[in-house]
C-alpha cells in the first residue's frame, strides 16, 4: 500500500529536550516536505526537499532541522524544542514535476504527529 | 509571492443542503489547483484537482472549476451528508517555482442530520 508514515503519532516533551520525528514514504517520490498546522493558520511549510541531499527552508524553518540521506526518509529534528513549537506536524511527499508537466503533483500526507512541548 | 485565500468558517449546514466554499488565489505563474479534505484525527487527503484553466475537478459529488479570469477555485456540492463533516483546504502548486505549494487556512464544515 502506497503511504507516508510518521512516528511518533503523539509526543509530549519538555523544553530543550532534543527530539526527532521520522517520516518515510514508499512511493519513490523525489519531493518531501514538512508542515505544521495551527488553528486559523492552515498549513505552513517548515522545510522541503527536492531530492536526496537537497533541502531548503520553507516559510517557518526557525528551530527545526531536516536531513535527506535517503530518498524514502525525511526526518524532522527539533534540537531544543520550545512551547511555541507545540503543534500538529505533517509530512508529505510527491513526484517532482517540471514546469512543462501539467499533470499536477498532488502531495500525499502522513497521518500527523501531535507534539506538545511543556 | 503565491497565496491562497479561502472563506472563513466554521460552516454549519443541514443534511442535503447546498455547499459552496470560496477559494481565490494569487500566483506568479500558472499553478495547478487542489482541494484537500481532513477528517477528524487524520491527515489531508486529495479531494479533487484541476491543472489548467476551465478544467473541472470532481470527486464524491464535489466539484470545482479552475477560473483563471477570476483566479478562483470554489468548491461546491449539491447535497451534503453528515459524513462530509471535515476541514477543507484549498491549495495551489507552482511548477515554475520549485513546486512551491500553498494552502489556505482551511474551512471547517459541520453537517447536521
Amino acid at each position: 500500500e502506497a503511504q507516508v508514515t510518521q512516528n511518533p503519532r503523539y509526543l509530549i516533551t519538555v523544553t530543550g529536550k532534543k527530539l526527532t520525528v521520522t517520516c518515510s514514504q514508499n512511493m519513490n517520490h523525489e519531493y518531501m516536505s514538512w508542515y505544521r498546522q495551527d488553528p486559523g493558520l492552515g498549513l505552513r511549510q517548515i522545510y522541503y526537499s527536492m531530492n536526496v541531499e537537497v533541502t531548503d527552508k520553507g516559510d517557518v524553518p526557525e528551530g527545526y532541522k531536516v536531513s535527506r540521506k535517503e530518498k524514502r526518509n525525511f526526518p524532522l529534528i527539533l534540537e531544543s524544542p520550545s512551547p511555541n513549537q507545540t503543534s500538529l506536524y505533517f509530512c508529505a511527499s510527491s513526484l517532482f514535476r517540471d514546469r512543462e508537466d501539467r499533470r499536477g503533483n498532488e502531495q500525499f500526507f502522513g497521518p500527523g504527529t501531535r507534539l506538545t512541548v511543556l | 509571492g503565491n497565496s491562497v485565500t479561502q472563506m472563513e468558517g466554521p460552516v454549519t449546514l443541514s443534511e442535503e443542503a447546498f455547499l459552496t466554499i470560496n477559494c481565490t488565489y494569487t500566483a506568479t505563474g500558472y499553478p495547478s489547483l487542489f482541494w484537500y479534505v481532513q477528517y477528524p484525527g487524520e491527515g489531508l487527503q486529495l479531494l479533487l484537482k484541476a491543472t489548467k484553466a476551465d478544467d473541472k475537478g470532481s470527486n464524491k459529488g464535489f466539484e470545482a472549476t479552475y477560473r483563471k479570469e477570476t483566479t478562483s477555485f470554489h468548491l461546491e456540492k449539491g447535497s451534503v451528508q453528515v459524513s462530509d463533516s471535515a476541514v477543507y483546504f484549498c491549495a495551489l502548486i507552482d511548477l515554475n517555482n520549485n513546486n512551491d505549494m500553498r494552502f489556505g487556512a482551511g474551512t471547517r464544515l459541520t453537517v447536521k442530520p
